[in-house]
């Protein structure tokens, strides 16, 4: 059964350093998305990316952060200047049709700022 | 805006007892609504949803919810707990034409023996 995969599974870095997330959605998806899950608290909403564009971002999505389609599989989240608030876990997820079909969700990226 | 309130963060239920996961939401165009489940260190995986037609919508492992316009819900149940199915719950919501999943604030479910 096709996946979407993410890596690494878990990175720790230092405040201040460059971090990029990667992921691979589901081959025949078109919408692509990064959530973000503080440990024990709520699932947040990042980014959404159709046609190699960003659809929407919340408000936590400044300019701190960026994603990028670099070919036709990748989808990547990269985080300038880490915060150590910027600890979480971060799941990308992709879906075929927007918003009324269901979200394929990676097993996720644990990030630890020290 | 739409937003999502899951009644309680932790439920405890007995095995072969009712699980009843409480969610209200707010939306001011029609909602789309789903639950997801999440494992210990897994990532979110849906359990069922709601779009247009039927209110009452079955999912798997024995779950089901009710979308009731005039309360605002979307009550995720099971008429019997299994060990298996302790876990996190979320409650999500989004709507035609926008671009994002906006999920609740979770509701881990405790499932004693």
């Amino acid at each position: 059964e096709p996946e979407v995969t993410q890596t690494p599974s878990h990175q720790v870095t230092q405040m201040g350093q460059e971090v990029i997330l990667r992921c691979v959605p589901i081959s025949n998806h078109l919408y692509f998305y990064w959530y973000r899950q503080i440990l024990g608290q709520k699932v947040e909403f990042l980014v959404s990316f159709y046609n190699n564009e960003i659809s929407e971002k919340s408000e936590i999505f400044d300019d701190q952060f960026s994603v990028e389609r670099p070919d036709g599989s990748n989808f990547t989240l990269k985080i300038r200047s880490t915060k150590l608030e910027d600890s979480a876990m971060y799941f990308c997820a992709s879906t075929r049709t927007s918003n009324t079909g269901e979200l394929f969700f990676g097993e996720g990226s644990r990030l630890t700022v020290l | 805006a739409q937003s999502v309130t899951q009644l309680g963060s932790h439920v405890s239920v007995s095995e072969g007892a009712l699980v009843l996961l409480r969610c209200n939401y707010s939306s001011s165009v029609p909602p789309y609504l789903f639950w997801y489940v999440q494992y210990p260190n897994q990532g979110l995986q849906l359990l069922l949803k709601y779009t247009t037609g039927a209110t009452l919508v079955k999912g798997i492992n024995g779950f089901e919810a009710e979308f009731k316009k005039s309360e605002t819900s979307f009550h995720l149940t099971k008429p019997s707990a299994h060990m298996s199915d302790a876990a996190e719950y979320f409650c999500a919501v989004s709507y035609t034409g926008g671009f994002k999943t906006i999920f609740g604030a979770g509701t881990r479910l405790f499932v004693k023996a």
